[in-house]
Protein backbone atom coordinates (compact mmCIF):
# COMPACT_ATOMS: atom_id res chain seq x y z
CA UNK A 1 0.00 0.00 0.00
CA UNK A 2 1.11 3.96 -0.13
CA UNK A 3 3.26 5.38 1.81
CA UNK A 4 3.91 8.28 3.77
CA UNK A 5 4.31 10.86 1.60
CA UNK A 6 5.56 14.60 1.73
CA UNK A 7 5.70 17.08 -0.99
CA UNK A 8 7.54 18.97 -2.16
CA UNK A 9 10.64 16.28 -1.97
CA UNK A 10 13.08 19.77 -2.17
CA UNK A 11 12.29 23.45 -1.81
CA UNK A 12 14.67 26.47 -1.91
CA UNK A 13 13.35 29.92 -0.56
CA UNK A 14 15.29 33.40 0.46
CA UNK A 15 15.41 34.14 4.05
CA UNK A 16 11.97 35.94 5.00
CA UNK A 17 10.08 34.19 2.79
CA UNK A 18 6.94 32.09 4.25
CA UNK A 19 7.03 28.12 2.87
CA UNK A 20 4.70 25.01 3.70
CA UNK A 21 5.68 21.48 3.62
CA UNK A 22 2.68 18.92 3.42
CA UNK A 23 2.69 15.38 4.67
CA UNK A 24 0.19 12.59 3.36
CA UNK A 25 0.09 10.10 6.29
CA UNK A 26 -0.97 6.05 5.56
CA UNK A 27 -4.83 6.43 5.51
CA UNK A 28 -6.23 5.58 8.51
CA UNK A 29 -3.11 6.58 10.64
CA UNK A 30 -4.61 8.85 14.02
CA UNK A 31 -1.16 10.22 15.20
CA UNK A 32 0.97 12.04 12.53
CA UNK A 33 4.30 13.42 13.90
CA UNK A 34 6.63 16.16 12.01
CA UNK A 35 10.43 15.79 12.91
CA UNK A 36 13.51 17.59 11.48
CA UNK A 37 16.81 16.91 10.73
CA UNK A 38 20.37 18.76 10.76
CA UNK A 39 23.16 17.30 8.72
CA UNK A 40 25.26 14.73 10.76
CA UNK A 41 22.51 14.18 13.60
CA UNK A 42 19.24 12.36 14.47
CA UNK A 43 15.82 13.43 13.40
CA UNK A 44 14.46 16.22 16.28
CA UNK A 45 10.83 16.12 17.12
CA UNK A 46 8.84 19.40 16.62
CA UNK A 47 4.81 17.91 17.31
CA UNK A 48 2.68 15.39 17.22
CA UNK A 49 -1.11 15.39 15.99
CA UNK A 50 -3.75 13.12 17.51
CA UNK A 51 -6.49 13.11 14.86
CA UNK A 52 -7.04 17.20 14.13
CA UNK A 53 -5.96 18.30 17.59
CA UNK A 54 -2.19 18.59 18.50
CA UNK A 55 -1.24 16.58 21.11
CA UNK A 56 2.28 18.07 21.92
CA UNK A 57 3.77 20.57 20.07
CA UNK A 58 6.68 21.39 22.71
CA UNK A 59 9.42 20.61 20.11
CA UNK A 60 8.60 23.62 17.69
CA UNK A 61 11.48 25.89 18.21
CA UNK A 62 9.09 29.07 18.24
CA UNK A 63 6.20 30.78 16.84
CA UNK A 64 7.52 30.99 13.72
CA UNK A 65 6.51 27.25 13.44
CA UNK A 66 2.91 26.47 13.10
CA UNK A 67 1.41 23.14 11.73
CA UNK A 68 -1.95 22.32 11.15
CA UNK A 69 -4.49 18.87 10.35
CA UNK A 70 -7.77 20.42 9.50
CA UNK A 71 -9.41 17.09 9.08
CA UNK A 72 -7.44 14.32 10.75
CA UNK A 73 -5.17 13.24 7.74
CA UNK A 74 -2.94 15.63 5.75
CA UNK A 75 -0.89 18.08 7.70
CA UNK A 76 1.11 21.00 6.95
CA UNK A 77 4.03 22.53 8.27
CA UNK A 78 4.20 26.33 7.73
CA UNK A 79 7.29 28.39 8.54
CA UNK A 80 7.09 32.19 8.64
CA UNK A 81 9.71 34.81 8.14
CA UNK A 82 12.63 31.77 7.42
CA UNK A 83 15.47 32.18 8.39
CA UNK A 84 18.84 30.19 7.07
CA UNK A 85 19.17 28.01 10.42
CA UNK A 86 15.88 26.45 9.74
CA UNK A 87 17.45 24.53 6.83
CA UNK A 88 16.82 20.90 7.32
CA UNK A 89 15.28 17.98 6.12
CA UNK A 90 11.64 17.88 7.78
CA UNK A 91 10.35 14.51 8.34
CA UNK A 92 6.79 13.44 8.88
CA UNK A 93 5.39 9.87 10.23
CA UNK A 94 1.95 8.39 10.76
CA UNK A 95 1.34 5.53 13.67
CA UNK A 96 -2.32 3.73 13.56
CA UNK A 97 -4.29 3.74 16.87
CA UNK A 98 -3.05 0.20 18.69
CA UNK A 99 -0.13 -0.09 16.80
CA UNK A 100 1.63 3.42 18.01
CA UNK A 101 5.35 1.65 18.77
CA UNK A 102 5.53 1.69 15.06
CA UNK A 103 5.83 4.73 13.40
CA UNK A 104 6.25 4.87 9.34
CA UNK A 105 8.62 7.40 8.00
CA UNK A 106 8.18 9.79 4.96
CA UNK A 107 10.91 10.35 2.68
CA UNK A 108 11.63 14.31 4.08
CA UNK A 109 11.17 17.29 2.58
CA UNK A 110 14.72 19.34 2.24
CA UNK A 111 14.36 23.06 3.03
CA UNK A 112 17.32 25.29 1.90
CA UNK A 113 17.10 28.87 3.24
CA UNK A 114 19.50 30.84 1.01
CA UNK B 1 13.02 9.17 28.17
CA UNK B 2 16.03 7.69 29.70
CA UNK B 3 19.39 8.22 27.30
CA UNK B 4 21.14 5.88 25.35
CA UNK B 5 25.07 5.75 23.99
CA UNK B 6 26.02 4.00 20.80
CA UNK B 7 29.16 3.99 19.15
CA UNK B 8 29.07 6.30 16.78
CA UNK B 9 30.70 3.54 14.20
CA UNK B 10 31.00 0.29 13.42
CA UNK B 11 31.83 -2.27 9.92
CA UNK B 12 30.63 -5.66 9.43
CA UNK B 13 31.83 -8.08 6.60
CA UNK B 14 29.06 -8.61 4.02
CA UNK B 15 27.25 -12.41 5.17
CA UNK B 16 28.73 -11.92 8.69
CA UNK B 17 26.30 -10.84 11.37
CA UNK B 18 26.26 -7.54 12.88
CA UNK B 19 25.71 -6.68 16.39
CA UNK B 20 25.21 -3.71 17.06
CA UNK B 21 25.37 -2.44 21.10
CA UNK B 22 23.08 0.22 22.92
CA UNK B 23 23.72 1.00 26.87
CA UNK B 24 20.47 2.47 28.31
CA UNK B 25 21.38 2.45 32.06
CA UNK B 26 18.90 4.82 33.24
CA UNK B 27 15.79 3.24 31.66
CA UNK B 28 12.69 2.90 33.69
CA UNK B 29 10.39 -0.38 34.17
CA UNK B 30 7.72 0.90 31.63
CA UNK B 31 10.10 1.89 29.05
CA UNK B 32 11.21 -0.34 25.98
CA UNK B 33 13.72 -0.27 24.04
CA UNK B 34 13.46 0.40 20.09
CA UNK B 35 15.83 0.52 17.28
CA UNK B 36 15.33 1.97 14.01
CA UNK B 37 17.20 2.48 11.13
CA UNK B 38 17.94 5.10 8.50
CA UNK B 39 19.52 4.17 5.09
CA UNK B 40 21.07 7.33 2.84
CA UNK B 41 18.75 9.85 2.26
CA UNK B 42 15.47 8.04 3.48
CA UNK B 43 13.17 8.29 6.39
CA UNK B 44 13.82 6.09 9.36
CA UNK B 45 12.56 2.51 9.16
CA UNK B 46 11.31 1.11 12.53
CA UNK B 47 12.99 -2.13 13.32
CA UNK B 48 11.99 -4.15 16.29
CA UNK B 49 11.29 -3.43 19.71
CA UNK B 50 10.98 -5.19 23.41
CA UNK B 51 10.54 -4.74 27.29
CA UNK B 52 12.95 -7.25 28.88
CA UNK B 53 12.57 -10.68 26.78
CA UNK B 54 14.66 -11.49 23.45
CA UNK B 55 12.42 -10.46 20.68
CA UNK B 56 13.05 -11.83 17.06
CA UNK B 57 11.24 -10.52 13.91
CA UNK B 58 12.00 -10.96 9.92
CA UNK B 59 14.67 -8.14 10.04
CA UNK B 60 16.54 -8.60 13.06
CA UNK B 61 17.04 -10.04 16.86
CA UNK B 62 17.31 -7.96 20.00
CA UNK B 63 19.14 -9.17 22.53
CA UNK B 64 18.28 -7.27 26.33
CA UNK B 65 20.64 -8.01 29.33
CA UNK B 66 18.49 -9.47 32.20
CA UNK B 67 18.97 -5.72 34.17
CA UNK B 68 17.89 -4.19 31.00
CA UNK B 69 20.77 -1.72 31.23
CA UNK B 70 22.13 -2.45 27.82
CA UNK B 71 20.56 -4.08 24.39
CA UNK B 72 22.19 -5.62 21.33
CA UNK B 73 20.54 -5.62 18.06
CA UNK B 74 21.90 -8.91 15.41
CA UNK B 75 21.21 -8.62 11.83
CA UNK B 76 21.94 -12.50 11.22
CA UNK B 77 23.54 -11.99 7.61
CA UNK B 78 23.97 -8.69 6.68
CA UNK B 79 24.03 -7.22 3.17
CA UNK B 80 25.13 -4.25 1.50
CA UNK B 81 21.66 -2.49 1.92
CA UNK B 82 21.97 -2.96 5.66
CA UNK B 83 24.17 -0.18 5.47
CA UNK B 84 22.76 2.51 7.46
CA UNK B 85 22.39 4.69 10.62
CA UNK B 86 20.93 2.50 13.48
CA UNK B 87 18.90 4.45 16.55
CA UNK B 88 18.49 2.91 19.81
CA UNK B 89 15.84 4.56 21.70
CA UNK B 90 14.03 4.32 25.11
CA UNK B 91 10.25 5.19 25.76
CA UNK B 92 7.26 4.08 27.57
CA UNK B 93 5.07 1.71 24.83
CA UNK B 94 1.49 1.62 23.87
CA UNK B 95 1.12 5.33 23.27
CA UNK B 96 1.11 7.64 20.48
CA UNK B 97 4.35 9.38 21.75
CA UNK B 98 7.40 11.11 19.95
CA UNK B 99 10.95 9.97 19.30
CA UNK B 100 14.07 10.80 20.63
CA UNK B 101 16.67 9.94 18.17
CA UNK B 102 20.21 10.39 19.65
CA UNK B 103 23.35 10.31 17.02
CA UNK B 104 23.06 6.55 16.49
CA UNK B 105 25.88 4.26 14.97
CA UNK B 106 26.16 4.40 11.48
CA UNK B 107 26.79 1.09 10.44
CA UNK B 108 29.02 -0.10 7.21
CA UNK B 109 28.52 -3.52 5.44
CA UNK B 110 31.53 -4.22 3.54
CA UNK B 111 31.84 -6.55 0.28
Amino acid sequence: GAGVSQTPSNKVTEKGKYVELRCDPISGHTALYWYRQSLGQGPEFLIYFQGTGAADDSGLPNDRFFAVRPEGSVSTLKIQRTERGDSAVYLCASSTSGREDEQFFGPGTRLTVL
Amino acid sequence: DAKTTQPPSMDCAEGRAANLPCNHSTISGNEYVYWYRQIHSQGPQYIIHGLKNNETNEMASLIITEDRKSSTLILPHATLRDTAVYYCIVKPSGSARQLTFGSGTQLTVLP
